[in-house]
C-alpha cells in the first residue's frame, strides 16, 4: 500500500523556521518525482515546490523562492522542504504528493495527509 | 495559465448528472487532471490528461475536452461524491490549480 506521511509542520513566528519531512512507503521512491503542494485555511491548493525524481530538477513558487529549499533523502525514502523567513502568508496544510511523471509538469496520484503550518506572532 | 472553474457550487441530489467546467487562459493540449477533496481530506487525482480515469475511479466519473475547455462529468451522483472538485493543469511550469467547484446537496 503506496503511504505518504508528512509531519514537521507547527506553530511558529513570523521569520522563523521550520522543517518538513515526508516518510513514504508502499513504491521505489526514487523513481518518482515529489511536490509540496499547500493549502491555506478555506482555500484553493497552491504548488510550492517540486523535485524530479533524480533530484537534478526543481521548481519553486514565485512566492517561495529564496526562503523554501526540497531536498530528498532516497536511502531513507523521505522528502524534505525547508522553510526560512516564514511569513503569516504561509500559513497552511503542506501535502507532499507523488507523482510518475515530471515533464512537461507533474499531477499528483497519491497524496499524505497534510501537515498545518501555522505562522503568527 | 489560469484556470477557472465553474460553476463556483453546484446544488443536486443523488442520482443527478453533475457537469463540472474548467476552462484554460491558452491551450494546456491535453495535459488537465482532475481531483476530488472532501473536508478534512487530501485531493484524490479522479482523471488525468483530460479523460483518463485513475486507478480505483469508478465509472461514473469521465472527462472530456482540450486545449482550453475542459469537462468533468458525474453520471449519477452518489452520497459519497458531494465534495470540491478541482482542476490542474501540467502543460508547463508553474503546474496550477483552478479555484474548485463545490458539488453539494440540492
Amino acid at each position: 500500500e503506496v503511504q505518504l506521511l508528512e509531519s514537521g509542520g507547527g506553530l511558529v513566528q513570523p521569520g522563523g523556521s521550520l522543517r518538513l519531512s515526508c516518510v513514504v512507503s508502499g513504491f521505489t521512491f526514487s523513481t518518482y518525482a515529489m511536490t509540496w503542494v499547500r493549502q491555506a485555511p478555506g482555500k484553493g491548493l497552491e504548488c510550492v515546490s517540486g523535485l524530479s525524481s533524480s533530484g537534478d530538477s526543481t521548481y519553486y513558487a514565485d512566492s517561495v523562492k529564496g526562503r523554501f529549499t526540497i531536498s530528498r533523502d532516497n536511502s531513507k525514502n523521505t522528502l524534505f522542504l525547508q522553510m526560512n523567513s516564514l511569513r503569516a502568508e504561509d500559513t497552511a496544510i503542506y501535502y507532499c504528493a507523488r507523482s510518475s511523471l515530471w515533464n512537461p509538469a507533474p499531477n499528483f496520484d497519491n497524496w499524505g495527509q497534510g501537515t498545518l503550518v501555522t505562522v503568527s506572532s | 495559465i489560469v484556470l477557472t472553474q465553474s460553476p463556483a457550487t453546484l446544488s443536486l441530489s443523488p442520482g443527478e448528472r453533475a457537469t463540472l467546467s474548467c476552462r484554460a487562459s491558452q491551450s494546456v493540449s491535453g495535459y488537465l487532471a482532475w481531483y476530488q477533496q472532501k473536508p478534512g481530506q487530501a485531493p484524490r487525482l479522479l482523471i488525468y490528461d483530460a479523460s483518463n480515469r485513475a486507478t480505483g475511479i469508478p465509472a461514473r466519473f469521465s472527462g472530456s475536452g482540450s486545449g482550453t475547455d475542459f469537462t468533468l462529468t458525474i453520471s449519477s451522483l452518489e452520497p459519497e461524491d458531494f465534495a470540491v472538485y478541482y482542476c490542474q493543469q501540467r502543460r508547463n511550469w508553474p503546474l496550477t490549480f483552478g479555484g474548485g467547484t463545490k458539488v453539494e446537496f440540492k
